[in-house]
């Protein structure tokens, strides 16, 4: 049973290029989440999907950043134009979302954005 | 929002020693506190969890205490080993708002 698959495990942009980050959830899970943390710091919630629909964006920069969760295929947090201050290492999460074990949240291995 | 603060912001312990970290939150409709457990370069783990119609909860070597009144939970390690040595996160989070407010982590070094 795979756990939640993220790639690329490591990117490097030039300031202004566009990035592209993925997740498939583990098997079952119909929500994702995605996290950011900066060095040295936790954890900050960016958004919260179910197939198709934003559920929750409040933590997500309203310029430059985009996620979706499409019917088929893995969701994917974009980030255009990037600046040097998006280097940070991005989690995504998954659960089940409803019934017995909703509330539990997984972790992917992460993307590490390196801006240069 | 809610607000998840967490103390010490690092702890050394000599093994075999107990490790205690504390969090607090700020809305008292959170009812859930995942603890994750994250070494360098490695994602989070969930390693234990507790829902606010329970007051402790214990796996092996670690438990998880929670306080609704005073609006705070803690996690306890005893009989620490050098594995432990890792970033802990205390999170919350309240009944259908499945986003994790995160405390900002506790480095924990266990001397051997």
């Amino acid at each position: 049973n795979a756990g939640v698959m993220q790639n690329p495990r490591h990117l490097v942009r030039r300031r202004g290029q566009e990035a592209r980050l993925r997740c498939s959830p583990m098997k079952g899970h119909s929500h994702v989440y995605w996290y950011r943390q900066l060095p040295e710091e936790g954890l900050k919630f960016m958004v919260y999907l179910q197939k198709e629909n934003i559920i929750d964006e409040s933590g997500m920069p309203k310029e430059r950043f985009s996620a979706e969760f499409p019917k088929e295929g893995p969701s994917i947090l974009r980030i255009q134009q990037v600046v040097r201050g998006d280097s940070a290492a991005y989690f995504c999460a998954s659960s089940m979302g409803a019934g017995t074990g909703s509330y539990e949240q997984y972790f992917g291995p992460g993307t590490r954005l390196t801006v240069t | 929002g809610e607000n998840v603060e967490q103390h010490p912001s690092t702890l050394s312990v000599q093994e075999g020693d107990s490790a205690v970290i504390k969090c607090t939150y700020s809305d008292s409709a959170s009812n859930y506190f995942p603890w994750y457990k994250q070494e360098l370069g490695k994602r989070p783990q969930l390693i234990i969890d507790i829902r606010s119609n329970v007051g402790e909860k214990k796996d092996q070597r670690i438990a998880v205490t929670l306080n609704k009144t005073a609006k705070h939970f803690s996690l306890h390690i005893t009989e620490t080993q050098p594995e432990d040595s890792a970033v802990y996160f205390c999170a919350a989070n309240k009944r259908d708002d499945y986003k994790l407010s995160f405390g900002a982590g506790t480095t924990v070094t266990v001397r051997a």
